[in-house]
């Protein structure tokens, strides 16, 4: 079975530094991404990591340990705008690229 | 690039009805796939076509669900005689490679 779990919830203040946390199980693995989800629109792609260690593009940062079933998502600078829910997602198998996610943390920044 | 399109954006029907939905992926992008997401929930795959093939479909896809992606480029979601389970936001997403989805902005189906 798959298996993906992050934190419901967080809160953090603008300007501060954010870590989301996202555990996985799953029966095969092929990379783990995450994706931005503004209320009511589509996912946008954030970050792809398939070897160990971290990945950084900006504000933002991703870290992964296969070893561990563990990945973070580090948002930096925080803005008003990064108030959205985060997806971790997991693709399974090597042949196709269909993704397992999980349930999504929502971020709420306040001033 | 003009991004995915996804049509219609909204639509609401009674139970019982039957509903279908309309996927343009990106022009370039082989790869089409199907998800539904619930309030509160990350999206639950329900099918994959690489050009017109449909190569994986979700045990969440029951028989009331079909899709078709003839000739390769637009993608078709029918839901027959839906049920109030079935209200969930529908996204299609298409890629080009085995990195990164592109979705589109998805189409939000209320049953009454």
């Amino acid at each position: 079975g798959q298996n993906i779990d992050q934190p419901t919830e967080m809160t953090a203040t603008e300007g501060a530094i954010v870590q989301i946390n996202c555990t996985y199980q799953t029966s095969g693995f092929n990379g783990l991404f995450w994706y931005q989800q503004h209320a009511g629109e589509a996912p946008t792609f954030l970050s792809y990591n398939v070897l160990d260690g971290l990945e950084e593009k900006g504000r933002f940062s991703s870290f992964l340990s296969r070893s561990k079933g563990y990945s973070y998502l580090l948002l930096k600078e925080l803005q008003m705008k990064d108030s959205a829910s985060y997806l971790c997602a997991v693709r399974p198998n090597s042949g196709y690229s269909t993704l397992t996610f999980g349930k999504g943390t929502m971020l709420l920044v306040s001033p | 690039d003009t991004g995915v399109s996804q049509d219609p954006r909204h639509k609401i029907t009674k139970r019982g009805q039957n509903v279908t939905f309309r996927c343009d992926p990106i022009s370039e992008h082989n790869r089409l796939y199907w998800y539904r997401q619930t309030l509160g929930q990350g999206p639950e795959f329900l099918t994959y076509f690489q050009n017109e093939a449909q190569l994986e479909k979700s045990r969440l896809l029951s028989d009331r669900f079909s899709a078709e992606r003839p000739k390769g480029s637009f993608s078709t979601l029918e839901i027959q005689r839906t049920e109030q389970g079935d209200s969930a936001m529908y996204l299609c997403a298409s890629s080009r490679t085995l990195y990164g989805y592109t979705f589109g902005s998805g189409t939000r189906l209320t049953v009454v």
